[in-house]
């Protein structure tokens, strides 16, 4: 089945440490993106990417890290420098290249806890 | 930059009764417009879809008219069932050119039988 994969669905870490949700899509789009969704706050964009090798900021950048290495795979590291990293964290993709429609394909999302 | 207002939830409903959901947004240039749907434990997907002034999205009943003198795209259904029990989220693309969406807060939706 064509679709985006995010793995872990759910992880508990401790303060000071750094995680790394991992998002697999198997749909050959060139773009991919990283939300926070938070209670009353609605899907806010961490990261995206629209072409292997690069990536842009998104409106809360700060903590996170990402790659792009191969166009399947966009990881997301949640760095200890993030000050308040509990949340439910949505990886998507859409077609890209010039040909962007608005719909994104989300994968069911990875919740992450501090401890 | 670029926003979109949802009206805030939840909002809870009998089975047969009409709803709507108001979405204003405001942008530098002429967006296009969404209305996604999160069902309890999934990701979003896309309900329906507006690129120009006046243009009407719909799907599964569901319907929003892309109003640009009051730039707004409220999201009405004649009869909810059950089922329609979800997340609503009002979205535009990113009028810079990025190909990126912003979205709303969201608005829960609960109908009862």
């Amino acid at each position: 089945d064509g679709g985006i994969t995010q793995s872990p669905k759910y992880l508990f870490r401790k303060e000071g440490q750094n995680v790394t949700l991992s998002c697999e899509q198997n749909l050959n789009h060139d773009a991919m993106y990283w939300y926070r969704q938070d209670p009353g706050q609605g899907l806010r964009l961490i990261y995206y990417s629209q072409i292997v090798n690069d990536f842009q900021k998104g409106d809360i950048a700060e903590g996170y890290s990402v790659s792009r290495e191969k166009k399947e795979s966009f990881p997301l590291t949640v760095t200890s420098a993030q000050k308040n990293p509990t949340a439910f964290y949505l990886c998507a993709s859409s077609i890209g290249s010039g040909a962007f429609t608005g719909e994104l394909f989300f994968g069911e999302g990875s919740r992450l806890t501090v401890l | 930059g670029d926003s979109v207002t949802q009206m805030e939830g939840p909002v809870t409903l009998s089975e047969e009764a009409f709803l709507t959901i108001n979405c204003t947004y405001t942008a530098t240039g002429y967006p296009s417009l969404f209305w996604y749907v999160q069902y309890p434990g999934e990701g979003l997907q896309l309900l329906l879809k507006a690129t120009k002034a006046d243009d009407k999205g719909s799907n599964k009943g569901f319907e929003a008219t892309y109003r640009k003198e009051t730039t707004s795209f409220h999201l009405e259904k004649g009869s909810v069932q059950v089922s329609d029990s979800a997340v609503y989220f009002c979205a535009l693309s990113d009028s810079g050119g990025s190909e990126k969406l912003v979205f709303g807060k969201g608005t829960k939706l609960t109908v009862n039988p």
